[in-house]
């Protein structure tokens, strides 16, 4: 079983509509989470962490359920500029180096 | 602009070929990181470096190199690679190695090997 799974996709949404992306991890004591994106031949960049009660940055919603070892990405009002591929990222502690990357999303969003 | 750069971005090599990929951080991070991004694979950690002493070194093959001889600078040595060692080879850096989850990446070099 990979440590990280995701639905490799890709999902081909309209512009507007709303999508989500989840993440399962296999390790029950991972500590901390994180979505990355990366843009077609680009670098990773991180998008955002995920924190146990979810948050949100702008358009952007992410949630975290601990018991079913799941992580989710919403992304609402798709932009075309949102077209690239969301990496789930985990990490053991909240402080290591070692982090557990996902093969990712990739989201196609069409005019 | 992520503040850590790559040279080259695209490197083809035989496999009796010896080549160096450069990496370049100027963010005044303390740890430096080699990671390979294959198709369709998750990035796979290969080095770490905190503040330039080597501290991770992930089952990597001796074909690769790392040599990292300040901070800033962080470079991957290689010779008699395989043609299954092409892929996208990303530096990335973070404050120190105990900085979690953050960290920034260079754009990567691309690597074909015939």
């Amino acid at each position: 079983r990979k440590e990280v799974e995701q639905d490799p996709g890709p999902f081909n949404v309209p512009e507007g509509a709303t999508v989500a992306f989840n993440c399962t991890y296999s390790n029950s004591a991972s500590q901390s989470f994180f979505w990355y994106r990366q843009d077609c031949r680009k670098e990773p960049k991180l998008l955002m962490s995920v924190y146990s009660s979810g948050n949100e940055d702008g358009r952007f919603t992410a949630q975290l359920n601990r018991a079913s070892q799941y992580i989710s990405l919403l992304i609402r009002d798709s932009k075309l500029s949102d077209s690239a591929t969301y990496l789930c990222v985990v990490n053991l502690t909240d402080s290591s180096y070692k982090l557990i990357f996902g093969s990712g999303t990739r989201l196609l969003v069409r005019p | 602009e992520t503040g850590v750069t790559q040279t080259p971005r695209h490197l083809v090599m035989g496999m009796t070929n010896k080549k160096s990929l450069k990496c370049e951080q100027h963010l005044g991070h303390n740890a430096m990181y080699w990671y390979k991004q294959s198709a369709k694979k998750p990035l796979e950690l290969m080095f770490v470096y905190s503040l330039e002493e080597r501290v991770e070194n992930n089952s990597v093959p001796s074909r690769f190199s790392p040599e990292c001889p300040n901070s800033s600078h962080l470079f991957l040595h290689l010779h008699t690679l395989q043609p299954e060692d092409s892929a996208l080879y990303l530096c990335a850096s973070s404050q120190d190695t105990s900085s979690g989850g953050t960290q920034y990446f260079g754009p990567g070099t691309r690597l074909t090997v015939l």
